[in-house]
């Protein structure tokens, strides 16, 4: 068990490019989340899923972020469109069933210039 | 909406000090509150998990506390060492079906040798 892994780990793109992350939860760890953290702020809740199925979306999500987790392993959220205010740390989280406690990822930094 | 507020937002100390972090929150319908420690640019590192029937849990040099109905955590830590210079934030989550989790901004903590 090598612990919630994501790639990149740093990511710099330019306005209007489409960058795509991955995560990769615990073994057997049936909930995976995503997070965004932006300089001097907690994390904030964007989505997460319960195997293959995404339950819940924040309003933070918008219409250029999409999240898919199929076969209910491992995870990747894209952002379409980048805009400077997409710049931030994007963190991952991974639970296992009966277990609430939420295991993170070491993050990707996204840098829009 | 739940909000969750950290005081201080920055703490320094010199090494060996026990201190107390704090984290109150407006909603006390949680199913449990979580700590944990982030390094610069790093992910979280879970810390303590109190869930919402437990008063307190400790591990090691750390000791978290819970009242739910006054809205309050605080993180016990003693004999502080350098290595515990680190971001502190606190995290709950709400009763129910909801797995998301609300966090403070975090408590920069910073012990001098």
């Amino acid at each position: 068990d090598t612990g919630v892994s994501q790639n990149p780990r740093h990511k710099i793109t330019k306005r209007g490019q489409n960058v795509t992350f991955r995560c990769d939860p615990i073994s057997e760890h049936n909930r995976l989340y995503w997070y965004r953290q932006t300089l001097g702020q907690g994390p904030e809740f964007l989505t997460y899923f319960q195997n293959e199925a995404q339950l819940e979306k924040s309003r933070l999500l918008s219409d250029r972020f999409s999240a898919e987790r199929p076969k209910g392993s491992f995870s990747t959220l894209e952002i379409q469109r980048t805009e400077q205010g997409d710049s931030a740390m994007y963190l991952c989280a991974s639970s296992a069933p009966g277990d609430h406690e939420q295991y993170f990822g070491p993050g990707t930094r996204l840098t829009v210039t | 909406k739940q909000e969750v507020t950290q005081i201080p937002a920055a703490l320094s100390v010199p090494e060996g000090e026990n201190l107390v972090l704090n984290c109150s929150f407006t909603d006390s319908a949680i199913y449990n509150l979580q700590w944990f420690r982030q390094d610069p640019g790093k992910g979280l590192t879970s810390l303590l998990l109190i869930q919402s029937s437990q008063r307190e849990q400790t591990s090691g040099r750390l000791n978290a506390s819970l009242d739910k109905s006054s809205g309050r955590s605080t993180l016990y830590i003693a004999a502080s060492q350098p290595g515990d210079s680190a971001t502190y934030l606190c995290a709950v989550r709400r009763r129910g079906s909801n797995y998301k989790l609300t966090f403070g901004k975090g408590t920069l903590l910073t012990v001098n040798p």
